[in-house]
């Protein structure tokens, strides 16, 4: 079945330590998305790729990293720097195309000690 | 810029009863329109979507009409059951250069049996 799969589906980790977490789809999908969740604030876009080895920063980039250096894959590393990493996180993908649907992987959640 | 404004939960309903869930959005452009639900600890699922303007999504007895001189895209259903309790999102997919998307706060809803 195509899908998109993230893992781990739960994560813990503590203080100043980096984190990836793992996104793949087989959808062959040209746009990948990641977005954080929390509480009352819907979903926040983090980045976002078109295309391989090409990406965009979304409106909450800071403290965040990612690459596409294939069309299946697109890791998220949550770094030290970012000042509040506890959250929902999810993938998506698409098409790319101004009409077409977002697909969502199930989810990480990270939990920040 | 492109933003989507839903009504706040929690709304929270008697099986059978009549829902709606409002959403408005502002953007550039003709944009797609969506409504993705999720249920507890998981990702996002597409409901339902609308292309353009006097469209009407519709799937498992939800509807939305894209209602362009309203900005509108209200997502309703006659009679709703205990299983349709999770939480609601409205969005859009912007049209022009880079295709991303926006996403409302999300609504909660609950049915009571």
């Amino acid at each position: 079945d195509g899908g998109i799969t993230q893992s781990p589906k739960y994560l813990f980790r503590k203080e100043g330590q980096n984190v990836t977490l793992s996104c793949e789809q087989n959808l062959n999908h040209d746009a990948m998305y990641w977005y954080r969740q929390d509480p009352g604030q819907g979903l926040r876009l983090i980045y976002y790729s078109q295309i391989v080895n090409d990406f965009q920063k979304g409106d909450i980039a800071e403290g965040y990293s990612v690459s596409r250096e294939k069309k299946e894959s697109f890791p998220l590393t949550v770094t030290s720097a970012q000042k509040n990493p506890t959250a929902f996180y999810l993938c998506a993908s698409s098409r790319g195309q101004g009409t077409a649907e977002a697909f969502f992987g199930q989810g990480t959640r990270l939990t920040v000690v | 810029g492109n933003s989507v404004t839903q009504m706040e939960g929690p709304v929270t309903l008697s099986e059978e009863a009549f829902l709606t869930i409002n959403c408005t959005y502002t953007a550039t452009g003709y944009p797609s329109l969506f409504w993705y639900v999720q249920y507890p600890g998981e990702g996002l699922q597409l409901l339902l979507k609308a292309t353009k303007a006097d469209d009407k999504g519709s799937n498992k007895g939800f509807e939305a009409t894209y209602r362009k001189e309203t900005t509108s895209f209200h997502l309703e259903k006659g009679s709703v059951q205990v299983s349709d309790s999770a939480v609601y999102f409205c969005a859009l997919s912007t049209t022009s250069g880079t295709y991303k998307y926006i996403f409302g706060t999300g609504t909660r809803l609950k049915v009571l049996a």
